[in-house]
C-alpha cells in the first residue's frame, strides 16, 4: 500500500537557522506531492505543490520543496526560518497520482522556532 | 469566497451514543473527503466523495461509521454508538473539478474535535 514516512516528528531550531523536513513515499506511479501546513489553532493549509515540470517548487512564505523522483522524496526547505513559522507540517501524496482522490498523509513534523 | 465550514467546532458526547457531523464544501467544488486527525496519528482517510457516490470508502474503520452527501454539496459523517477510541479532529475536505491549476489540491475545513467520554 502507498504510504507517505516524515523522518522528524519534532524539530526545534532557533530562528535564522536552516530547515529541511524529510519526506518519502512508497508510490512507483505518477504521483502529485503536496506539503500542508497546520498553524496553532488554525486548519491545514496549502504550502505549496508539485505535478508536474520543474522538481523544484516554491511556496509561500519562502518556503521550497524538491522533488527528486529516483528518490521518492519531496523534502521541504526554507533557507532561514522565522518564529511565526512554528507550526505542524504534513506531507501528502495523491493516491491515484491525478487530479482526484484522496491524499495520503505522513504522520506530520511538529517543527518549533525559538525566538 | 467561503472556505470549507464544518458543525459543530466541538462535540462531546457519551459512550455508546451517535453522533453526526457535518461539512459544507466550497461551493462549486465536485469532491468532498474526511479524515480523521488523531494525536501522533496523523491525518487518516476515511471516505471520498465525487457528486453523490463514494467511489471510495475503504478507509471507513467500521460499519459504524456512514456518510452521505446531498445534492452534491453538503456531507454529514454518521458515527454509531460511539466508542473512546472515536475521539479525535475530524476534518473534511473539497476540491474542484480536475484542473491543470487544481491538480488534487484540497481545501481543508476547521474540523470537529470530538470527544467520546
Amino acid at each position: 500500500a502507498q504510504s507517505v514516512s516524515q523522518h522528524n516528528h519534532h524539530v526545534i531550531l532557533s530562528e535564522a537557522a536552516s530547515l529541511e523536513l524529510g519526506c518519502n513515499y512508497s508510490y512507483g506511479g505518477t504521483v502529485n506531492l503536496f506539503w500542508y501546513v497546520q498553524y496553532p489553532g488554525q486548519h491545514l493549509q496549502l504550502l505549496l505543490k508539485y505535478f508536474s515540470g520543474d522538481p523544484l517548487v516554491k511556496g509561500i512564505k519562502g518556503f521550497e520543496a524538491e522533488f527528486i523522483k529516483s528518490k521518492f522524496s519531496f523534502n521541504l526547505r526554507k533557507p532561514s526560518v522565522q518564529w511565526s513559522d512554528t507550526a505542524e507540517y504534513f506531507c501528502a501524496v495523491n493516491k491515484y497520482g491525478g487530479s482526484q482522490g484522496n491524499l495520503i498523509f505522513g504522520k506530520g513534523t511538529k517543527l518549533s522556532v525559538k525566538p | 469566497g467561503a472556505g470549507v465550514s464544518q458543525s459543530p467546532s466541538n462535540k462531546v458526547t457519551e459512550k455508546g451514543k451517535d453522533v453526526e457531523l457535518r461539512c459544507d464544501p466550497i461551493s462549486g467544488h465536485t469532491a468532498l473527503y474526511w479524515y480523521r486527525q488523531s494525536l501522533g496519528q496523523g491525518l487518516e482517510f476515511l471516505i471520498y466523495f465525487q457528486g453523490n457516490s463514494a467511489p471510495d470508502k475503504s478507509g471507513l474503520p467500521s460499519d459504524r461509521f456512514s456518510a452521505e452527501r446531498t445534492g452534491g454539496s453538503v456531507s454529514t459523517l454518521t458515527i454509531q454508538r460511539t466508542q473512546q477510541e472515536d475521539s479525535a479532529v475530524y476534518l473534511c475536505a473539497s476540491s474542484p473539478m480536475p484542473s491543470v491549476a487544481s491538480n488534487g489540491e484540497q481545501f481543508f475545513g476547521p474540523g470537529t474535535r470530538l470527544t467520546v467520554l
